[in-house]
């Protein structure tokens, strides 16, 4: 596709579970962005990946939240153990480089419910 | 800290001229952006601005005056589809990396017929 691409794009899940979410970035888009969007909150930075590397995971909240990229495309973020708190949009976001002025493209994200 | 502030709601008549503001107090400067986002679906990006001035493009433009860590989106010839959230970003020099924006929570523009 032209876009951005997550699946799925509901998830409900039971307090305790794990979850994996996936992202199809735009074909030769190097960087590729995990962000979290709460209601009333501003767009919330998890971790970046340049290639496959991801040289800045400060955003990850906790241990339970993990990323993985392979072949320089698909992302996946797994979150273990999922709490309420986690409840959120989750939003992917690629661009051709990470340069200043490469803007984002954005998926339509993961609307995550734990119960 | 890292900083951004933009109005949290407008609302604007069809047809006329919205301007939102994005005051922003950041470590460095490397770049604003606006974005637009409709209720439920991915934010998009309108504009980007590095130096001081304004960037117009077609009904929309966008200013930035670095010096005052201000920068405003203009929106002409306002139609019902324009009603959405604005989301102002900075790429701040010193925000752990060159890479990471920090977002403001948006503006949500009501446009009224």
């Amino acid at each position: 596709g032209a876009g951005v691409s997550q699946s799925p794009s509901n998830k409900v899940t039971e307090k305790g579970k794990d979850v994996e979410l996936r992202c199809d970035p735009i074909s030769g888009h190097t960087a590729l962005y995990w962000y979290r969007q709460s209601l009333g909150q501003g767009l919330e930075f998890l971790i970046y990946f340049q290639g496959n590397s991801a040289p800045d995971k400060s955003g990850l909240p906790s241990d339970r939240f993990s990323a993985e990229r392979t072949g320089g495309s698909v992302s996946t973020l797994t979150i273990q153990r999922t709490q309420q708190e986690d409840s959120a949009v989750y939003l992917c976001a690629s661009s051709l480089f990470a340069g200043r002025n490469s803007p984002l493209h954005f998926g339509n994200g993961t609307r995550l419910t734990v119960t | 800290g890292q900083n951004i502030d933009q109005p949290t709601e407008m609302t604007a008549t069809e047809g006329a001229i919205v301007q939102i503001n994005c005051t922003y107090q950041t470590s460095g400067f490397n770049g604003l952006f606006w974005y637009q986002q409709h209720a439920g679906e991915a934010p998009t990006f309108l504009s980007y601005n590095v130096l001081d001035g304004l960037e117009e493009k077609g009904r929309f433009s966008s200013f930035l005056s670095r010096s005052k860590g201000y920068s405003y989106l203009l929106l002409k010839e306002l139609q019902m589809k324009d009603s959405a959230s604005y989301l102002c970003a900075v790429r701040a020099t010193n925000a752990g990396n060159n890479r990471k924006l920090i977002w403001g929570l948006g503006t949500s523009l009501a446009v009224n017929p």
